[in-house]
């Protein structure tokens, strides 16, 4: 299996552009979840879906961010317009049912200048 | 609610030497545990996870934890640890049934040769 799939694995932008982050679960896995990744707040939870629907969005920092999963392989997480405070590693993970781990993508990590 | 606390952001051993990285949690329920490492530049790969069964787990590369309730501690160790272990160790835990995972801000492991 190819493991959870992100891309862009890097990206630089400029404040106030918009930047769209990628990512494929593990076929099968039906949980989906972004996280941010910064030395200051360590791993956060941004936003959680199962079976393509969003469960909980509480930790998606602001109106600026969103996210969506059209189908069962596919989710972005959009932030427009970005700002350099959003620099970060941004992970996705999936998952298959309940109680069972993580896996992790390796992350796209965005730098706003 | 649920809390994760890991002792010690840095921790320093020599080549060969014990590994022990502690991990204290918080929950009203037995949870489920987590540990991840994560080496520079990539995303969380799963150590080991304890679900109700065996107190005592083993992961991949010679790790292991032991549960321990009296205590609400799930301590990292390796007999004797190896340049490869340097990186990043995260405990996490979660309740049964539940989809979210509350993270510890991480250990960072080095080894001296």
């Amino acid at each position: 299996d190819a493991g959870v799939i992100q891309s862009p694995r890097h990206e630089v932008t400029e404040m106030g552009q918009e930047v769209t982050l990628r990512c494929k679960p593990i076929s099968g896995h039906n949980s989906l979840f972004w996280y941010r990744q910064t030395m200051m707040r360590g791993l956060e939870l941004l936003i959680y879906f199962n079976n393509n629907v969003p469960i909980d969005d509480s930790g998606m920092p602001e109106d600026r961010f969103s996210a969506k999963m059209p189908n069962a392989s596919f989710s972005t997480l959009k932030i427009q317009p970005s700002e350099p405070r959003d620099s970060a590693v941004y992970f996705c993970a999936s998952r298959l049912g309940e109680n069972n781990e993580q896996f992790f993508g390796p992350g796209t990590r965005l730098t706003v200048l | 609610a649920q809390s994760v606390t890991q002792l010690g952001s840095h921790v320093s051993v020599s080549e060969g030497a014990l590994v022990l990285l502690r991990c204290n949690y918080s929950s009203s329920v037995p949870p489920y545990l987590f540990w991840y490492v994560q080496y520079p530049n990539q995303g969380l790969q799963l150590l080991l996870k304890y679900t109700s069964a065996a107190t005592l787990v083993k992961g991949i590369n010679g790790f292991e934890a032991e549960f321990k309730k009296s205590e609400t501690s799930f301590h990292l160790t390796k007999p004797s640890a190896h340049m490869s272990d340097a990186a990043e160790y995260f405990c996490a835990v979660s309740d049964q049934g539940t989809y979210k995972y509350i993270f510890g801000t991480g250990t960072r492991l080095k080894v001296l040769a």
